[in-house]
């Protein structure tokens, strides 16, 4: 099955300043990459994905690029602010529709 | 539209009994997506169901069982629960149909098996 891996686990940034989460995946049949977010008490809530026909995917302040030939993709956050902080959780999908996540970044942003 | 409800939201077991979650998913949409989530094994796919019928399994143990009704709303079992059953449980919607896609989660049930 895919296995996907997600670094760092743990992410403090100030306010303003950028955060990146790096994952990558096993299975190069993977073709769907979600990332979510997860607040306390809450369950996970989609924020942006991209599929494998595509390199970069941009939603206002949330980017998302995809490298298959490494079989890595990565968030990008930029201008954090404060409701930023939560846990972000990285996804593969291959054609089953089973989603296999990674472990999940504690991103933190001070003000 | 109203998104994926799930109850109950919170659940105290002792070991050896059975517990039952439900799960409504979006309204349209066709496929329920089970997780477990805990702190040492992160997020973990349970099964899917789709039309009624159970489309993906994950590495569960047979305790583990769900189903699906006509109306797209979903259940599942955990019999002769153990300690290690304490979870964050997930369900997820999606419309299932041309290749994987958008799933949409519930807020989850927390079981606390004593």
């Amino acid at each position: 099955g895919e296995n996907v891996e997600q670094h760092p686990s743990t992410l403090s940034v100030q306010e303003g300043d950028s955060a990146v989460i790096k994952c990558t995946y096993s299975d190069s049949a993977s073709n769907y990459f979600p990332w979510y977010k997860q607040e306390l008490g809450k369950g996970p809530q989609l924020i942006i994905d991209i599929r494998s026909n595509v390199g970069e995917k941009k939603d206002q302040r949330i980017a998302v690029t995809l490298n298959k030939t490494a079989k890595h993709f990565s968030l990008h956050i930029t201008e954090t602010q404060p409701e930023d902080s939560a846990v972000y959780f990285c996804a593969a999908s291959l054609r089953d529709y089973k989603l296999s996540f990674g472990a999940g970044t504690t991103v933190t942003v001070r003000a | 539209k109203a998104g994926v409800t799930q109850t109950p939201r919170y659940l105290i077991k002792t070991r050896g009994q059975q517990v039952t979650l439900s799960c409504s998913p979006i309204s349209g949409h066709r496929s329920v997506s089970w997780y477990q989530q805990t702190p040492g094994q992160g997020l973990q796919f349970l099964f899917e169901y789709f039309s009624e019928t159970q489309r993906n399994k994950g590495n569960f143990p047979g305790r583990f069982s769900g189903r699906q009704f006509s109306n797209s709303r979903s259940e599942m079992n955990v019999s002769t629960l153990e300690l290690g059953d304490s979870a964050l449980y997930l369900c997820a919607s999606s419309l299932g149909a041309g290749g994987p896609q958008e799933q949409f989660f519930g807020p989850g049930t927390r079981l606390t098996v004593l």
